[in-house]
């Protein structure tokens, strides 16, 4: 167990709609990263917010948006969901704001049909 | 063309076997290179960590960086079926200061299985 927590574990969802995926970075953790995994891309960095401030930006769709609060816990909302973003989401976090620390979570299956 | 190439396997071995597992890169800026192992259904575990150029010995495990061919490899010494997993590679460019955040480009990662 990595200590990142992710909730829900998995869900399913119609085209059109919106979800919010959660994150609780390890005690201490700072950073909160976000990834999406799918077949064919694998592992794609989306965004990385440190200490409530986003700190760098990948290739994030703009129907998707993070956040994180002052508790440091992360949340990624998806909208108007299609169904090539059925793939599973990651959420590391570590310590500072090096990515060669980062720990990964359990992540979320996200399925749109 | 990917930033960054994977052999994706599968690969199969008997149980004490040497792996080797490698990845090539074409963006010369990545500087920090990184291997995680993913079980089924889990998230990624890093396993090596290596700046720049080198050898690093972690245990059984190996990672070796070899930035003139643009080429990093991690071996497996007396491979178990605990090891079957995917691996996959990861790199990262130095940003302003000297430290790497955010984007970490994976490879495809490559399927081991370790039969007994």
């Amino acid at each position: 167990d990595s200590g990142v927590t992710q909730t829900p574990k998995h869900l399913i969802t119609a085209t059109g709609q919106r979800v919010t995926l959660r994150c609780s970075p390890r005690s201490g953790d700072l950073s909160v990263y976000w990834y999406q995994q799918s077949l064919d891309q694998g592992l794609q960095f989306l965004i990385q917010y440190y200490n409530g401030e986003e700190r760098a930006k990948g290739n994030i769709l703009e129907r998707f948006s993070a956040q994180q609060f002052p508790d440091l816990h992360s949340e990624l909302n998806l909208s108007s969901l299609e169904l090539g973003d059925s793939a599973l989401y990651f959420c590391a976090s570590s310590v500072s704001q090096k990515n060669t620390e980062a720990f990964f979570g359990q992540g979320t299956r996200l399925t749109v049909v | 063309q990917k930033e960054v190439e994977q052999d994706p396997g599968p690969l199969s071995v008997p149980e004490g076997a040497i792996v080797s597992l490698n990845c090539t890169y074409s963006n010369s800026a990545f500087q920090y290179f990184m291997w995680y192992r993913q079980y089924s259904r889990k998230g990624p575990e890093l396993l090596m960590y290596t700046y720049s150029s080198g050898n690093k010995e972690d245990g059984r495990f190996t990672a070796q960086v070899d930035k003139s061919s643009k080429y990093i490899s991690l071996f497996i010494r007396d491979s178990q079926p605990s090891d079957s997993a995917t691996y996959l590679c990861a790199m990262s460019a130095s940003s302003a200061g000297g430290t790497s955040y955010g984007k970490l480009t994976f490879g495809q990662g490559t399927i081991l299985t370790v039969h007994p």
